[in-house]
């Protein structure tokens, strides 16, 4: 079984650009979750996909960042315009749909995004 | 609101040497506890998880065990291995949510 993909795996761009991240959960998983660790600090939850809908987007730093699930597969993570203290590690995790908050997440390798 | 601390690194240890992570958390009701490792080149892989009060989770090895009364998690490993040298992450999902809260990990350095 193919565990949790992301795309691209680094990605350096200047301060104003845009940039977009991709992740593959497992296949069935109908639960995705966006983390991103900043300099080397604790890695900090951004949001939580049930689905195609966003069941919390509590973590998401400011309106610079959209993501998006479209048809409840893969999703897509936005910085538009990118600033400098957007760069650090881009998790995505997924896990089953089930009751219990002891799912487990299984993450991706992550994106390392680096703004100039 | 919920948080995680864990010892700061870097560890630096010899082979067969004896390990200890401590990780303390803040929360209320009962939170699910993990660590998580990340191997170099390589994304988090769930280590181990206990789910209530004075479960112990083990794995590879490595052993934690859930401590509500000093709300504690510390990881713990007998006879460290080259490797084992990774970033080790504590982590809890709340009573009612699925959101993980990481501590800053710790960067182990196993030497033969």
């Amino acid at each position: 079984e193919a565990g949790v993909t992301q795309f691209p795996s680094h990605s350096v761009i200047e301060k104003g650009q845009t940039v977009t991240l991709r992740c593959d959960p497992i296949s069935g998983h109908d639960n995705l979750y966006w983390y991103r660790r900043v300099m080397g600090k604790e890695i900090k939850f951004l949001l939580h996909f049930v689905k195609e809908s966003k069941q919390d987007e509590s973590g998401m730093p400011n309106n610079r960042f959209l993501a998006e699930r479209t048809g409840g597969t893969y999703s897509t993570l936005k910085v538009q315009p990118a600033e400098l203290e957007d760069s650090g590690v881009y998790f995505c995790a997924s896990s089953q749909r089930t009751s219990g908050r002891t799912d487990t997440q299984y993450f991706g390798p992550g994106t390392r995004l680096t703004v100039l | 609101g919920d948080s995680v601390t864990q010892m700061e690194g870097p560890v630096t240890l010899s082979e067969e040497a004896f390990l200890t992570i401590n990780c303390t958390y803040t929360a209320t009701g009962y939170p699910s506890l993990f660590w998580y490792v990340q191997y170099p080149g390589e994304g988090l892989q769930l280590l181990l998880k206990a789910t209530k009060a004075d479960d112990k989770g083990s794995n590879k090895g490595f052993e934690a065990t859930y401590r509500k009364e000093t709300t504690s998690f510390h990881l713990e490993k007998g006879s460290v291995q080259v490797s084992d040298s990774a970033v080790y992450f504590c982590a809890l999902s709340p009573t009612n949510d699925y959101k993980l809260s990481f501590g800053a990990g710790t960067t182990v350095t196993v030497r033969a």
